[in-house]
């Protein structure tokens, strides 16, 4: 089983309809990440976390929000989807007692939105 | 300054072939850097840690200069698997310290 699961894998949906994807991770780390991928331009971050209790924005972060359910769990919304957010999103986990250490990533999620 | 600055590639290499990528990063203060590596539409996935003193793993050996602020990563002996993108990563300095900067990539195709 993938330590970082994100769901659904694949989503295809309009403009002005709202979407959730979830991140959910057996690593047991604290901190989690939001991250979309555009052709050209690399990651870059939208939203992350680094307990419950803890949500910032990251560098993209107009458009989305998040959800952070439990410490295994963090969820990103497009509140009304618009075409220019079609991307591959990537969530991400790294461990608080390493905070130097590398960030771990799920599989993605491929969104088009039409 | 780009904050992560990568060559785009491609690097079209035969399989044998000894190849290098160099990265520059504009942050003098940053703290750990990374080389993952990406598959075409895939995710993102830890190929090494870069340490000041340089480490070496079987056939991809990374160094850092500080000084200069750059990153390099060599594969010796390519293999035909060796084919992907590869991000330069720089952990960020301060408020924001638990975020990765990372470079849009270097291509690597090894042909037969």
């Amino acid at each position: 089983d993938a330590d970082v699961t994100q769901t659904p894998r694949n989503r295809i949906t309009k403009t002005g309809k709202r979407i959730m994807l979830e991140c959910s991770q057996t690593k047991g780390h604290d901190r989690m990440y939001w991250y979309r991928q555009d052709p050209g331009l690399g990651l870059r971050l939208i939203y992350y976390s680094f307990d419950v209790k803890d949500i910032n924005k990251g560098e993209i972060s107009d458009g989305y929000s998040v959800s952070r359910q439990a410490q295994a769990k963090f969820s990103l919304s497009l509140e009304s989807a618009i075409p220019n957010q079609t991307a591959l999103y990537f969530c991400a986990t790294s461990d608080r007692d390493r905070p130097l250490g590398p960030q771990h990533f799920g599989d993605g999620t491929r969104l088009s939105i039409l | 300054r780009k904050e992560v600055e990568q060559d785009p590639g491609p690097f079209n290499v035969p399989e044998g072939a000894t190849v290098a990528f160099n990265c520059t990063y504009s942050n003098s203060a940053s703290q750990s850097f990374f080389w993952y590596r990406q598959d075409c539409r895939k995710e993102p996935k830890l190929l090494m840690s870069v340490y000041s003193s340089g480490n070496e793993d079987g056939r991809f050996t990374a160094q850092l200069n500080r000084a200069s602020q750059y990153i390099s990563l060599l594969i010796r002996d390519s293999k035909l698997s060796d084919s992907a993108t590869y991000l330069c990563v720089v952990r960020g300095y301060g408020g924001s310290q638990g975020n990765l900067i990372f470079g849009k990539g270097t291509k690597l195709s090894v042909k037969p």
